[in-house]
């Protein structure tokens, strides 16, 4: 069964911390993982992964995975109270034709 | 952004009418998905298209419809609204398998 687990499910960091954010999956064909931030509308994109060992960064925001242990981070470094939002991981199924959600883990950064 | 939009963005409605939501991409992406997100449960998927006139049911998909008469709309139907249909409702367009999705601004949906 496909399945996504994210932890933890909430988080409360003061600003210039570094945190770390975990997603595990179960999966039957691994194709990728993504990462999506979400404040109060849309989940935006961050990261889609697809190979292991190798890191995806962007500014602060950085991620990788691990397909022997089936997991990936998300690590956002200096965080900033702009980082507050909802951290989403995802995989596109067994077919690739959907992505299957964890529950999000929520980040707030206070100043 | 992605040319990606719902509407309405929010509506109240009673237990038990019809109601449809539509998502208008002008991206030309193949694949078209609807998710509801409520507390302690994140995204799920109702229903997805693949292409036009083919749609396919995902894991929330009972008490809704979907169509997909044309590559730019894809409407989402609820038969007859209940109170558990009360969420945030997602339209995301893909530009095919395993590509990453973008989502529309969502639209709040209340069965009164």
């Amino acid at each position: 069964e496909d399945k996504v687990v994210q932890s933890p499910l909430s988080l409360v960091v003061h600003e210039g911390d570094t945190v770390t954010l975990n997603c595990s999956y179960e999966v039957t064909n691994f194709r990728s993982l993504l990462w999506y931030k979400q404040e109060k509308k849309a989940p935006t994109f961050l990261f889609m992964l697809t190979s292991s060992g190798i890191e995806k960064k962007s500014g602060r925001l950085s991620s990788i995975l691990d397909k022997k242990e089936l997991f990936s981070i998300l690590n956002i470094t200096a965080t900033q109270t702009g980082d507050s939002a909802v951290y989403l991981c995802a995989h596109p199924g067994e077919y690739g034709n959907k992505l299957v959600f964890g529950a999000g883990t929520i980040l707030r950064v206070k100043s | 952004d992605a040319g990606i939009t719902q509407s309405p963005r929010h509506k109240v409605t009673e237990t038990g009418t019809p109601v449809t939501l539509r998502c208008h991409q002008t991206e030309n992406h193949r694949y078209m998905y609807w998710y509801r997100q409520d507390p302690g449960h994140g995204l799920r998927l109702i229903h997805y298209s693949y292409g036009v006139k083919d749609t396919d049911k995902g894991e929330v998909s009972d008490g809704y419809s979907v169509s997909r008469s044309k590559t730019e709309d894809f409407l989402l139907t609820l038969e007859s609204a209940t109170s558990s249909q009360t969420s945030v409702y997602f339209c995301a367009i893909s530009e095919n398998r395993n590509t990453e999705a973008f989502f529309g601004q969502g639209t709040r949906l209340t069965v009164v």
